[in-house]
């Protein structure tokens, strides 16, 4: 079974700080990895993801992520958050084959200026 | 390119009565998804279809039916709407295959029950 951990709910950062959303894995095989970001009323919007190659990876609006393999995580990161980056942050997993994503509780970060 | 369209956008139900959620795509996607979402349950899956004329029950199916009706839709069916189904129900799709797992989602439909 595939599962993901976001160990906080919310995480809070000054504005032009350095931000990280932490995710943790558990999968069979070779996991691909996922970040999704959703604004209030809206649906999720894909951010970024790993599925093979270089651990670090660059996404939508900035945002980035490194696979790291020996500690399954994930954690998304920006060098420098914005006010309009405060939304509600998912992280999601699958392995190879027709299983769906699997998603976190989400963490919401909040900006502060 | 509309992406993935969900109506209605909001409904509320009494208990009791019935109603199908409809979901549509346009990006050609061959699985379709059904989620809800409650606070602090993060997005739970109710029923997928991994591709055209294929279901398969999700984390939560019980209380809902779904059809695939064709490559571009996916409806949910509430057949006697219970309190505990008031939640925002978002449809997803995705490609899911050649390295294309992301999933796309539609905008939710906010949905009551008293």
């Amino acid at each position: 079974a595939q599962s993901v951990a976001q160990p906080e709910d919310q995480v809070n950062v000054a504005e032009g700080n350095p931000l990280t959303v932490k995710c943790t894995y558990s999968v069979s095989g070779n996991p691909y990895l996922f970040w999704y970001v959703q604004y209030p009323n809206r649906g999720l919007q894909f951010l970024l993801k790993y599925i093979t190659g270089d651990n670090l990876v660059k996404g939508s609006y900035g945002f980035e992520a490194e696979f790291n393999k020996s500690q399954t995580s994930f954690h998304l990161k920006k060098p420098s958050a914005l006010v309009s980056d405060s939304a509600l942050y998912f992280c999601a997993v699958t392995h190879s084959g027709n299983t769906p994503l699997v998603f976190g509780k989400g963490t919401r970060l909040s900006v502060i200026a | 390119n509309a992406g993935v369209t969900q109506t209605p956008k909001f409904q509320v139900l009494k208990t009791g009565q019935s109603m199908t959620l409809q979901c549509a795509q346009d990006m050609n996607h061959n699985s379709m998804y059904w989620y809800r979402q409650d606070p602090g349950m993060g997005l739970r899956l109710i029923y997928y279809s991994a591709s055209e004329g294929t279901t398969d029950k999700g984390e939560v199916p019980n209380g809902y039916n779904v059809s695939r009706l064709n490559k571009r839709e996916f409806s949910l069916r509430l057949e006697s709407a219970a309190p505990s189904q008031t939640s925002v129900y978002f449809c997803a799709s995705s490609r899911h295959r050649d390295q294309s797992y992301e999933q796309y989602f539609g905008p939710g439909t906010r949905l009551t029950v008293t």
